[in-house]
């Protein structure tokens, strides 16, 4: 199995509040996704990177910010959690920008 | 709107049958396109692939078709097993700046029966 990490796994926030998931790779690969998966819209593209400080908007950006200061941490940032955000968040990372590997997902419950 | 589409949400097939699951994308611009699989709690898996210069990719009991003047590609899974239960998402990229961002469907839930 690839080597990528999402922590937390699980989180409970209050709406307002801002929330960072980590996503921890020791692959050395070069591309890292955030995407969200959601009953009825499959898996969307948040942010993706595809080298340090180089990162782009995927189709639902609005209220995220990403960074990504080592080619192995890539930090998703809610700035200020809303309930539709609640979601299930996948990292995934891939070489070449071929087949990608996820990671376990972290549940995040915006109340 | 949706570039890639998966029209079924749900599948049922018998175990040692056949199990067709399909995928549309409206992007002429996709060349290369992926199958995932997903079990519950997990992260999806890459299962197979398939480049836009070929038409079809085996991968033991896994076979993806392609179909580009329809823009369709289908997942054949023969003989389906118990363990293949699963949700399924097609996926599709084209060259983006150099980087292939993958564009995923809304998956398929594969039931199959003992």
């Amino acid at each position: 199995d690839a080597g990528i990490t999402q922590s937390p796994r699980h989180k409970v926030t209050e709406t307002g509040t801002p929330v960072t998931l980590r996503c921890h790779q020791t692959e050395n690969h070069r591309y890292m996704y955030w995407y969200r998966q959601d009953p009825g819209h499959g898996l969307r593209l948040i942010h993706y990177s595809y080298g340090v400080k180089d990162t782009d908007k995927g189709e639902v950006s609005d209220g995220y910010s990403v960074s990504r200061s080592k080619t192995e941490d890539f930090l998703l940032t809610l700035e200020s959690a809303t309930s539709s955000q609640t979601s299930v968040y996948f990292c995934a990372i891939s070489e070449a920008g071929w087949e990608a590997f996820f990671g376990q997902g972290t549940r995040l419950t915006v109340v | 709107d949706q570039q890639v589409k998966q029209n079924s949400p749900s599948l049922s097939v018998q175990e040692g049958r056949i199990s067709i699951l399909n995928c549309d994308y409206t992007n002429s611009m996709f060349d290369y396109f992926l199958w995932y699989k997903k079990y519950p709690a997990e992260g999806p898996t890459f299962l197979i692939s398939i480049s836009s210069i070929k038409d079809k990719n085996e991968d033991g009991r896994f076979t993806v078709f392609l179909n580009k003047s329809a823009k369709h590609l289908s997942l054949h899974i023969v003989p389906s097993q118990p363990g293949d239960s699963a949700v399924y998402f097609c996926a599709a990229s084209a060259a983006s700046g150099g980087s292939y961002i993958p564009t995923f469907g809304r998956g398929t839930s594969l039931i199959v029966h003992p």
